[in-house]
């Protein structure tokens, strides 16, 4: 049984470019959450997905934004990046009607910005 | 969701039990005390979760003190594998709905051969 999957494990963008992190969640799992982890810092929640709907947000800027597909894979995308957009970015899924509230989280993407 | 508060390093000589302390003082009575660990480059991994009672697992054990203001997450016998950051937190337990996790910046647990 595969965990969550994150693509691409590590990206370069340049300032003001765009990019989109893509992640499957673990088999059964119909919630997706999306964490910022900068250097030498806990993981910062950006948004969480369920039935293909935003619904809930961290502090983050509008240039953060997600979607998440009927087979409830999700993307994350950033626009006009900043340098402090470089970070570890991880996926975590989990299943909406758990008793346990257990996130699974998958390796990250690690995006440098320069 | 109440603040965790850890000490940022430990060190434990392998085959030692690691006992990893975390205060939460201002927790509610209907929040869940979750320990996630961090190996280096590696996504967070689940550990353990418990309310009120001491809970043990494959993994580790937690003890929960009576008025829930702090807990000690425990590794009963280190292993070099289990260098890691270790994050405390406190959240209400509404199962997938709101289930977003506040890190801090946890303990880093070093493991001695």
């Amino acid at each position: 049984d595969a965990g969550v999957t994150q693509s691409p494990t590590h990206l370069i963008k340049t300032r003001g470019q765009q990019v989109t992190l893509r992640c499957s969640p673990k088999s059964g799992h119909d919630t997706v959450s999306w964490y910022q982890q900068a250097l030498g810092q806990g993981p910062q929640f950006i948004f969480q997905y369920y039935e293909e709907e935003e619904r809930q947000r961290g502090n983050f800027p509008d240039r953060f934004s997600g979607h998440q597909f009927p087979n409830y894979s999700s993307e994350l995308n950033v626009n006009a990046l900043l340098l402090g957009d470089s970070a570890l970015y991880l996926c975590a899924s989990s299943r909406l009607r758990a008793s346990t509230g257990e996130l699974f989280f998958g390796e990250g993407s690690r995006l440098t910005v320069l | 969701d109440a603040k965790t508060t850890q000490p940022p390093s430990m060190d434990c000589a392998e085959g030692r039990a690691a006992n990893l302390p975390c205060n939460h003082s201002t927790i509610s009575g209907n929040e869940y005390v979750y320990w996630y660990r961090q190996i280096h480059s590696q996504g967070p991994q689940y550990i353990i979760h418990g309310l009120k009672n001491n809970e043990t697992n494959e993994m580790a054990s937690l003890i929960i003190t009576e008025d829930r203001k702090s807990s000690t997450l425990i590794l009963p016998h280190a292993t070099l594998r289990d260098t890691a950051v270790y994050y405390c937190i406190v959240r209400g337990n509404y199962g997938g709905a709101t289930n977003k996790l506040i890190f801090g910046t946890g303990t880093l647990l070093a493991v001695q051969p």
